[in-house]
């Protein structure tokens, strides 16, 4: 596509409930981010993926968050037994091979409100 | 440890001119970013520094010295739709570097008449 596509946009949750949130990133983008970002913040690093490889998931905040990216394109966080202060914007961000100087093509992200 | 530190609002006014700066603290470096980014919408790309210096492009400016971790976003002849959040964000460095961008907490940016 022509850009990042995040899905849902909104997603209101129980707490205690798991949530998926899923990234389509820009066709044949080989590196993908996932950040959590908190109302009046910055975003934060979570995770990153390598084609279908996570390379790096130091930033995931707990055991409760999981990312996968099976076939190297569209991935999806999952975050079990959701609690209030996973109430955030999740972004995803896609970049290609050698495109590094220009940064990454962000998506709008999801933003997911625990109640 | 990682520390990107800008100032959290600003305010000008239309037509002025207004400097954003950001300094950074982070173990290993390879490069700068600015984003905007509306309420409620995705970081867009502005400026990227890899060396020292200025870097200028139409209204927006970016400049980097690497020697003393600081940066700064100029905006020129600022409209109403420049009235945003600007974020500066460091890549990390060294062997394992994933790319991956550490963020400032963002500027909050309001233009007025």
């Amino acid at each position: 596509g022509a850009g990042v596509s995040q899905s849902p946009r909104y997603k209101v949750a129980k707490r205690g409930q798991d949530v998926a949130l899923r990234c389509d990133p820009i066709s044949g983008h080989v590196s993908l981010f996932w950040y959590q970002q908190a109302l009046g913040q910055g975003p934060e690093f979570l995770t990153y993926f390598q084609n279908e490889a996570q390379l790096d998931k130091s930033g995931l905040p707990s055991d409760r968050f999981f990312a996968e990216r099976p076939e190297g394109s569209v991935s999806t966080l999952k975050i079990q037994r959701t609690q209030q202060e996973d109430s955030a914007v999740y972004l995803c961000a896609s970049s290609a091979p050698g495109r590094g100087i220009y940064g990454y093509t962000f998506g709008s992200g999801t933003r997911l409100t625990v109640v | 440890g990682q520390n990107i530190d800008q100032p959290t609002e600003m305010t000008a006014t239309e037509g002025a001119i207004v400097q954003i700066n950001c300094t950074y603290q982070t173990s290993g470096f390879n490069g700068l970013f600015w984003y905007q980014q509306h309420a409620g919408e995705a970081p867009t790309f502005l400026s990227y520094n890899v060396l020292d210096g200025l870097e200028e492009k139409g209204r927006f400016s970016s400049f980097l010295s690497r020697s003393k971790g600081y940066s700064y976003l100029l905006l020129k002849e600022l409209q109403m739709k420049d009235s945003a959040s600007y974020l500066c964000a460091v890549r990390a460095g060294g062997s394992s570097n994933t790319g991956k961008l550490i963020f400032g907490q963002g500027t909050t940016l309001q233009v007025k008449p």
